[in-house]
C-alpha cells in the first residue's frame, strides 16, 4: 500500500525567500506530524495535527514557520523569510487512530538554504 | 528535562558479532517508547513499539527490551544489510508536545 509521501525530495533555495513542503499522509490516517532532522542532531518536533483539532504548534521554532491541514489529507510546512540555520531534512509522519500511536514516516524533504 | 541519550553513538561490528545498542530516558511518565531504522537519504522506517517494563519484542535478528530507565536493541548475528542507523525516541504520558522525542541515533556498521 501507499505509504507517506512527501514532495519536493531536494529544495534548494536563496536566504529570504519563502519555501512550501508537500506532505501526503497515509490514507484513514487522522494524525499527522512534522519533524525537522538537522545534520548531528536528532529529529525534532514541529507541529502535531489531529482531525479536525487545534494543531499543537509547540515545536515550531519561529514565527516563520506555519502549517497547514486540509481535513485529514495533505499539509503543507511553510518556512517564510528562510535562513542558512533551515537547512535540514524535514520529515513528515503520519499515525492511525486504530489503536497504536505507531507512525509512520515519509522520505523526507532535504531543504538547503544558500 | 525530558531527555533520551542513545549510545554508542557509532558502532562498527564484524558480521555474525551480537552487540547491544542503549537507549536511555529520563522521562516524567513513559507512555511508549519506538525504534526506528533509518537508511541514508531515507525517513525513519518503525521497528518496533515498548509500553511497559518487562516488555520485549523480536523481528528477525533484532530484540527490544525496556526496563524503567532504558531500552536495548540486541542484534544477534548480524548481517551487512543490517547497516543503519537506529533511532529510539519516546512519547510522553503527560504534558509536553504531542510529537516523539527522538536520541540522537546510533550509526551501525556491519562488516563483511
Amino acid at each position: 500500500g501507499a505509504g507517506v509521501s512527501q514532495s519536493p525530495s531536494n529544495k534548494v533555495t536563496e536566504k529570504g525567500k519563502d519555501v512550501e513542503l508537500r506532505c501526503d499522509p497515509i490514507s484513514g490516517h487522522t494524525a499527522l506530524y512534522w519533524y525537522r532532522q538537522r545534520l548531528g542532531q536528532g529529529l525534532e518536533f514541529l507541529i502535531y495535527f489531529q482531525g479536525n483539532s487545534a494543531p499543537d504548534k509547540s515545536g515550531l521554532p519561529s514565527d516563520r514557520f506555519s502549517a497547514e491541514r486540509t481535513g485529514e489529507s495533505v499539509s503543507t510546512l511553510t518556512i517564510q523569510r528562510t535562513q542558512q540555520e533551515d537547512s535540514a531534512v524535514y520529515l513528515c509522519a503520519s499515525s492511525s487512530p486504530s489503536g497504536t500511536d505507531t507512525q509512520y514516516f515519509g522520505p523526507g524533504t532535504r531543504l538547503t538554504v544558500l | 528535562e525530558d531527555q533520551v541519550t542513545q549510545s554508542p553513538e557509532a558502532l562498527r561490528l564484524q558480521e555474525g558479532e551480537s552487540s547491544s545498542l542503549n537507549c536511555s530516558y529520563t522521562v516524567s511518565g513513559l507512555r511508549g517508547l519506538f525504534w526506528y531504522r533509518q537508511d541514508p537519504g531515507k525517513g525513519p522506517e518503525f521497528l518496533f513499539t515498548l509500553y511497559s517494563a518487562g516488555e520485549e519484542k523480536e523481528k528477525e535478528r533484532l530484540k527490544a527490551t525496556l526496563t524503567k530507565k532504558e531500552s536495548f536493541l540486541h542484534i544477534t548475528a548480524p548481517k551487512p544489510e543490517d547497516s543503519a542507523t537506529y533511532l529510539c525516541a519516546v512519547e510522553f504520558l503527560l504534558g509536553g508536545a504531542d510529537g516523539l522525542t527522538f536520541g540522537k541515533g546510533t550509526h551501525l556498521i556491519i562488516q563483511p
